[in-house]
């Protein structure tokens, strides 16, 4: 079965910090990979995803990602949080033809003002 | 356009117990799916569908059973309610024609005493 990893499981930055959190994943074949952010009481939501083409794939409220094959991750990157990005980041990955999206454990991010 | 409603917010179940979460869309979304979230574990699959009257297991599908008679709506039911059971349940929409770019409800509180 796929898994996916997240290593960083809460992360705790000052505004104007950047950030970088890690996903890692264990299929072999061809994925399509995506963020997904939950703001605190609200529901999941999507940031970013990749199907195909750039590696570097840019999302809503000035979050990119980028894919690395040979690595097998899609690290999520912001060279400036602010406050109200305080919320919980979870990696997807989605076999290509399949319906079953796997999900990292999460990681929580505190933006300090 | 209320998008994915899941209902009840909030439960607390005795042991043995039984109960229905209702999700209903008004997306016109065929495909949809319930996910449980638990601390440090993500969220997991437990069933999905592709379409009314069609229906399949996911990662953790075991204790519960769902049905899908029209497009709109999806409910889960746990028959006999365990503490295992504990967990926020996510439902979610979307996926055909646009895969893994899911749109979820606000989640529901189980809790299993």
């Amino acid at each position: 079965a796929q898994s996916v990893s997240q290593h960083n499981h809460h992360v705790i930055l000052s505004e104007a910090a950047s950030l970088e959190l890690g996903c890692n994943y264990s299929y072999g074949g061809t994925v399509n990979l995506f963020w997904y952010v939950q703001y605190p009481g609200q529901h999941l939501q999507l940031l970013l995803k990749y199907f195909s083409g750039d590696p570097l794939v840019k999302g809503i409220k000035g979050f990119e990602a980028e894919f690395i094959k040979s690595k097998f991750s899609f690290n999520l990157r912001k060279p400036s949080v602010q406050w109200s990005d305080t919320a919980e980041y979870f990696c997807a990955v989605l076999q290509t033809g399949a319906n079953n999206l796997f999900f990292g454990t999460g990681t929580r991010l505190t933006v300090i003002p | 356009n209320a998008g994915v409603t899941q209902t009840p917010k909030f439960r607390i179940l005795k042991i043995g117990q039984s109960m229905t979460l209702q999700c209903t869309q008004d997306m016109n979304h065929n495909y949809m799916y319930w996910y449980r979230q638990d601390p440090g574990m993500g969220l997991k699959l437990i069933y999905y569908s592709v379409g009314a009257g069609i229906t399949d297991k996911g990662e953790v599908p075991n204790g519960y059973n769902v049905s899908r008679s029209t497009t709109e709506d999806f409910p889960l039911r746990l028959e006999l309610a365990a503490p295992s059971q504990t967990s926020v349940y996510f439902c979610a929409v979307g996926g055909q024609g646009a895969p893994g770019e899911l749109f979820f409800g606000e989640g529901s509180r189980l809790t299993v005493l």
